[in-house]
């Protein structure tokens, strides 16, 4: 089974200054990891993913994540926030599988508010 | 050229009528998903679907029920409806196991 905790529901945070968002994992398989964003009343758009290769993902928007697999941690963090970056953030895992369907488990999503 | 897209994007209804939500995606895509965002905005997995296996997850209700007429759509048909049923659902679609890309939503209340 797998479960995914984001600690900080909401953060808010000035614009122009760096953001961490965390997010932790719990599973019994290997994963893939996702951040996903949502802007109110839309849809849910990719940030960036892990599947392999370096631990270090660069994604849209100026956005990363380091993945620790010692700390099963997948921390979102953008050096400088904007206006625009004012969002619900939700991480997700998914388990290798290779082929077929392959269900996304979120955490339960942070409220990033940037303020002027 | 919408990738994924739903309709209806609203969706008011009285408590105990049936409803469908319509799901297409032109990716070429060979699985497709619904999820269910509750109010506090919790996202979670209700049905995964290819041509070769649907999974349903044992916590959906079975006046719920997916329907795909082909491998670009996945319906949602929803029996007898609940108060408990208003959410955002989002359709989904992914090639096997890589990411996937959603919908825009739709926004279902039940009265």
């Amino acid at each position: 089974a797998q479960s995914v905790t984001q600690l900080d529901s909401q953060v808010p945070v000035f614009e122009e200054a760096p953001v961490e968002l965390r997010c932790n994992y719990s599973s019994s398989v290997s994963v893939y990891l996702f951040w996903y964003v949502q802007y109110p009343n839309q849809g849910l758009q990719l940030l960036l993913k892990y599947l392999s290769g370096s631990t270090l993902v660069k994604g849209i928007n100026g956005f990363e994540a380091e993945f620790n697999k010692s700390q099963t941690s997948f921390h979102l963090r953008k050096p400088s926030v904007h206006i625009s970056d004012t969002a619900e953030y939700f991480c997700a895992v998914s388990p290798r599988r290779g082929s077929g369907a392959n269900n996304l488990f979120f955490g339960t999503g942070t409220r990033l508010t940037v303020i002027p | 050229d919408t990738a994924v897209s739903q309709t209806p994007k609203y969706l008011v209804t009285q408590m105990g009528n049936d409803k469908s939500i319509k799901c297409e995606q032109n990716l070429g895509h060979d699985t497709m998903y619904w999820y269910k965002q509750d109010s506090k905005k919790f996202l979670k997995i209700m049905f995964s679907y290819n041509n070769k296996e649907l999974i349903i997850n044992e916590t959906v209700p079975n006046r719920f029920s997916p329907k795909s007429p082909d491998k670009a759509h996945l319906n949602l048909h929803i029996n007898s409806l609940e108060l408990g049923d208003s959410a955002v659902y989002f359709c989904a679609s992914s090639q096997a196991d890589n990411e996937q890309f959603f919908g825009p939503g739709t926004r279902l209340t039940v009265l």
